[in-house]
């Protein structure tokens, strides 16, 4: 019963490939998130969708294309990867109506660009 | 971005309470204060949140400061399962929702046995 998923769980590709992260999230949540944790751990938010809308849209290379084909599912896709983009990429939902909009993290992706 | 504040780490004996503070000073009057945690190989998980009172819930306690620009998280009794990083987050309230929030660099949490 995992609330939030994420595919792969480690990826290791070579330069220039193309890759995607997939995410999945069965809380019933309107709002998906995407973040960029760096080998310092800093967390930086990349793109978040509202009802499969995108409203925030961070400064990241537009190398990066997050797709959500429903409120369930946000998927990340990075074409031309480059050493820099090696990071876990986290995952995240949340509800907006209510007063607590606490996110939901999954477990993360680990991504190795050789 | 109202920034926050932490020291970088923190060691506590097992089962004696921490508390862990945060330094908000240009926090705005419609912020609320965040915490979240991330354990080692993991995703940050939420903590408790609060924007003007103290909170409770089952796995900390918020004390907010009079002024606001300050907030300290207190867990009661430490286990070693509480052995992760700390964010304190300030999360815009007027925001429709849609959280922008940023995370620092939080505090690493030791627990010794």
């Amino acid at each position: 019963d995992t609330a939030v998923s994420q595919t792969p769980k480690y990826l290791v590709t070579q330069m220039g490939n193309d890759k995607s992260i997939k995410c999945e999230q069965n809380l019933g949540h309107d709002t998906m998130y995407w973040y960029k944790q760096d080998s310092k751990k800093f967390l930086k938010i990349m793109f978040s969708y509202n009802n499969k809308e995108l409203i925030i849209n961070e400064t990241v290379p537009n190398r990066f294309s997050p797709k959500s084909p429903d409120k369930a599912h946000l998927n990340l896709h990075i074409n031309s990867l480059e050493l820099g983009d090696s990071a876990v990429y986290f995952c995240a939902s949340s509800l907006t109506s209510g007063s607590s909009y606490e996110q939901y993290f999954g477990p993360g992706t680990r991504l190795t660009v050789t | 971005d109202a920034k926050t504040t932490q020291p970088n780490s923190m060691e506590s004996n097992e089962e004696e309470p921490v508390h862990l503070p945060c330094n908000h000073s240009t926090i705005s009057g419609t912020d609320y204060i965040h915490w979240y945690r991330q354990l080692p190989s993991q995703g940050p998980e939420y903590v408790i949140h609060g924007l003007t009172s103290n909170v409770n819930n089952r796995m900390a306690s918020l004390a907010i400061a009079e002024d606001r620009k300050s907030s300290t998280l207190i867990l009661h009794r430490a286990t070693l399962r509480d052995a992760a990083v700390y964010y304190c987050i300030l999360r815009v309230g007027n925001s429709g929702g849609y959280q922008k929030v940023t995370f620092g660099t939080g505090t690493k949490l030791q627990v010794i046995p």
